[in-house]
């Protein structure tokens, strides 16, 4: 089972939205809507950020939000601020693996 | 407050053998599947493995397919990965992981801070 393909960085400035996108094939992302999105700061565990495609959790800012077309999912987080800068990876439920994770963005607030 | 600790990681030789483990507190235990994810220092998340509700179900990936064996012990609240066969590949920090719903369709709510494992001679 092959990672999810990511992005490597992505960037923008404090107040921009930006788009992460988590693109993988018709027996994982395309087939199933178990996508869910990790923030992880660095030295700390990953923190979920949206479940099934495009739930947030309790807790969780509603600037962060979530979609899915065909095999591409996507995370965007709008008014981008300084401690959204973090790894985000994406995951999805697989009819093989079960799960497989997303190669990972680095977001990075200018 | 859900808490997942893990121990058990320390340095080994390839070829070598560990069991991890993950003491949960917070909720109710055996009513959820768990899982292990690892991250090798520097890189990306990878899912290693997950042990459904009762035990009576497990999935691997398939790296480690036949080396390694989950286990969980709902009398102690406890979960377990016992790890053979080590190789220099498997060096990484393991997290225990919580699934967020019933069953092993989903994704992983809580985690623990990690574990690390070192495989070197």
């Amino acid at each position: 089972q092959s990672a999810l393909t990511q992005p490597a960085s992505v960037s923008g400035s404090p107040g921009q939205s930006i788009t992460i996108s988590c693109t993988g094939t018709s027996s994982d992302v395309g087939s199933y809507n178990y996508v869910s999105w990790y923030q992880q700061h660095p030295g700390k565990a990953p923190k979920l950020m949206i479940y099934e495609v495009s739930n947030r959790p309790s807790g969780v800012s509603n600037r962060f939000s979530g979609s899915k077309s065909g095999n591409t999912a996507s995370l965007t987080i709008s008014g981008l601020q300084a401690e959204d800068e973090a790894d985000y990876y994406c995951t999805s439920y697989t009819s093989s693996s079960p799960y497989v994770f997303g190669t990972g963005t680095k977001v990075t607030v200018l | 407050e859900v808490q997942l600790v893990e121990s058990g990681g320390v340095v080994v030789q390839p070829g070598g053998s560990l069991r991890l483990s993950c003491a949960a507190s917070g909720f109710t235990f055996d009513d959820y599947t768990m899982h292990w994810v690892r991250q090798p220092p520097g890189k990306g998340l990878e899912w290693v493995s997950l042990i459904s509700w009762d035990g009576r179900t497990t999935y691997y990936t398939d790296s480690v397919k036949g080396r390694f064996t989950i286990s969980r012990d709902n009398s102690k609240n406890s979960l377990y990965l016992q790890m053979n066969s080590l190789n220099t590949e498997d060096t990484a920090l393991y997290y225990c992981t919580k699934h967020g719903t019933s069953g092993w369709y989903g994704y992983f709510d809580y985690w623990g801070q990690g574990a690390l494992v070192t495989v070197s001679s």
